[in-house]
């Protein structure tokens, strides 16, 4: 079965010191993958994605993730933490078989919390 | 200027009741969505629409009808409501047509009590 897992339910850093938000993905084939962030009484907001080319994909607010296609995972991440970072942020698969539905796989979800 | 709009926010309810939720895009997108997000903050997709059309349809019980009356519009309707039925429900809309890889943009939720 095509699944998302997103390792940790909660991720605790430091203002300032670096953070990674992980998943890892199974599918076959060559998916599209996504990162979403969720605050509180929001909808997800899109982040970053990777669909080709470079390993290293950069976003939206100071987020950047690598793909890894041998260790089928896509990892969030970002050199320095703001406490304005603090949500529930989602990794997504789009398998590349479901590429002409939209049709996303997302994970469990992880809660980062940056502490002052 | 809301990109993707449901209303309403809130919607408490008693069980065997029907309510309908609804949904507006202003993005031009041709694609919409419904998600059920559960108390435990796992999404599911729920349907999706292309130009009106039907292109997701999960197992989800047919209490639940969806109705896109036009392309930039997604309402949801849920029939005998049940106490399993409360969860957040979040409207979607992306650039289909072959470009299912376009992000999704989601609205704000509407937070369904069923009592």
């Amino acid at each position: 079965a095509q699944s998302v897992a997103q390792p940790e339910d909660q991720v605790n850093v430091a203002e300032g010191n670096p953070l990674t938000v992980k998943c890892t993905y199974s599918v076959s084939g060559n998916p599209y993958l996504f990162w979403y962030v969720q605050y509180p009484n929001r909808g997800l907001q899109f982040l970053l994605k990777y669909i080709t080319g470079d390993n290293l994909v950069k976003g939206s607010y100071g987020f950047e993730a690598e793909f890894n296609k041998s260790q089928t995972s896509f990892h969030l991440k970002k050199p320095s933490a703001l406490v304005s970072d603090s949500a529930l942020y989602f990794c997504a698969v789009l398998p590349n078989l479901s590429s002409n539905t939209g049709k996303l796989i997302f994970g469990q979800g992880t809660t980062l919390q940056v502490k002052p | 200027d809301t990109a993707v709009s449901q209303t309403p926010k809130y919607l408490v309810t008693q069980m065997g009741n029907d309510k309908s939720i609804k949904c507006e895009q202003n993005l031009g997108h041709d694609t919409m969505y419904w998600y059920k997000q559960d108390s435990k903050k796992f999404l599911k997709i729920m349907f999706s629409y292309n130009n009106k059309e039907l292109i997701i349809n999960e197992t989800v019980p047919n209490r639940f009808s969806p109705k896109s009356p036009d392309k930039a519009h997604l309402n949801l309707h849920i029939n005998s409501l049940e106490l399993g039925d409360s969860a957040v429900y979040f409207c979607a809309s992306s650039q289909g047509g072959g470009r299912y890889n376009s992000p999704l943009h989601f609205g704000n939720g509407t937070r369904l009590t069923v009592t």
